[in-house]
This record gives C-alpha cells, structure tokens and sequence, in this order.
C-alpha cells in the first residue's frame, strides 16, 4: 500500500538556521506529494504542493521538490523563524478526481530566538 | 466563507456513551472527509462524502462509527458506545474544483474516560 516516511523530532533550530525535513514515499500511482503545517491549537494548513516529477512547490520561504528517482519530497527553508515551530506532514494522494490522502506521522519543529 | 468549522472543538465522554460531531465544508465544496488522528500520529483516513453520497469507508471505521451528509452540505460523524481507544483528534477536510487541495477544519479532540 501507500506510505509516507518522515523524519523523527524534534528538529531544534537556532533563529536563522537552515531547516532540512527529509520525506521519502511508497506509492502503487503516480502520486502529488503535499506539506502540510499544525500550529499548536490548529488545524492543518496546506503549506505547498507538488503534482508532477521535478516539480517545485514553494511558500512562505519553504520549498520541497518532487523527486520521483529517489522517491523523496525533502522540505527546506533557508532561514528558520521563531514563528516557523509546528508539526510538518507530509502527505500523498494518489488518483485524479477525489483521493484520500496518507500522511507521514509527523515533525515537530522548534525553533529558540 | 471562513474555511472548515467542526463542533465542538472538544468533548469529554465516559466509556459507553454516544457522541456525534458536526463538520461545516467550504460552502462550494462538493467532496467531504473524515480522518483521525491519534497522539503521536499524521491523520489516518475515515471515511469519503461526495456530495450526499458516502463513497468509501476506511477499514478504521468500525460498526460503531456512522456519517452521514444529509444534503451535501454539513456532515456528522457519529460514536456508539465510546471506548478509550477512540480518544483523537477528529479532523474534517473538504476539497472541490480544480486541484482538488483538501482544506482542514479544526479538530474535534474526543477524551474517552
């Protein structure tokens, strides 16, 4: 079946640091690969998404390109905020029209000024 | 519109008794779904609304779970007979037009005592 593998946390980031959250999958299709957000108290927000190889999806100073040789959909920021703690998912759906999505189990970022 | 709503954002159970949840979609959106989430976890796929029509039930959802959306519009997630393993985090998600993003409402964290 499907999968999505993340990284553990937490990843621990100084302000300003660069910010590295590794995400490989498993897919029986041709998947778009997606990132999601959880601030504390939250929902989950769609932070960028990808629907084809060598695609890149970018927000807010995060970036995350599809990798379809290596499986992988790596997120990266350059420049971390304080504001920028929360939980990353990554996630997949695989099909057109309606289709569910799978999500990694999660990072919890955290960021100190 | 203001994007997904679910009520109530929290409930405390017993073990044994019933509990029903409300998610409001984006006004627009035709498609509708349900995941769980538990501690430590990415969101674990329920169940699938399109329009009124219930199309796919994830093996997750056991005999004591029932949705419905009676007019293609809001949906409710039902709980029989609560037990301590259903305490998570019910998210609703609903997603229409191109691209098909599902957007996240809030959360209903269910407490089974």
């Amino acid at each position: 079946g499907d999968s999505v593998t993340q990284m553990e946390g937490p990843v621990t980031l100084s302000e300003e640091a660069f910010l590295t959250i590794n995400c490989t999958y498993t897919a029986t299709g041709y998947p778009s690969l997606f990132w999601y957000v959880q601030y504390p108290g939250e929902g989950l927000q769609l932070l960028l998404k990808a629907t084809k190889a060598d695609d890149k999806g970018s927000n807010k100073g995060f970036e995350a390109t599809y990798r379809k040789e290596t499986t992988s959909f790596h997120l990266e920021k350059g420049s971390v905020q304080v504001s920028d703690s929360a939980v990353y998912f990554c996630a997949l759906s695989v099909g057109s029209g309606y289709s569910t999505l799978t999500f990694g189990k999660g990072t919890m970022l955290l960021v100190s000024p | 519109d203001t994007g997904v709503s679910q009520d109530p954002r929290h409930k405390i159970t017993k073990r044994g008794q019933n509990v029903t949840f409300r998610c409001d979609p984006i006004s627009e959106h035709n498609r509708l779904y349900w995941y769980r989430q538990t501690l430590g976890q990415g969101p674990e796929f329920l169940t699938y609304f399109q329009n009124e029509a219930q199309l796919e039930k994830s093996r997750l959802l056991s005999d004591r779970f029932s949705a419905e959306r009676p007019k293609g519009s809001f949906s409710t997630l039902e709980i029989q007979r609560t037990e301590q393993g259903d305490s998570a985090m019910y998210l609703c998600a609903s997603s229409g037009g191109v691209g098909e993003t599902q957007y996240f409402g809030p959360g209903t964290r269910l407490l089974v005592l």
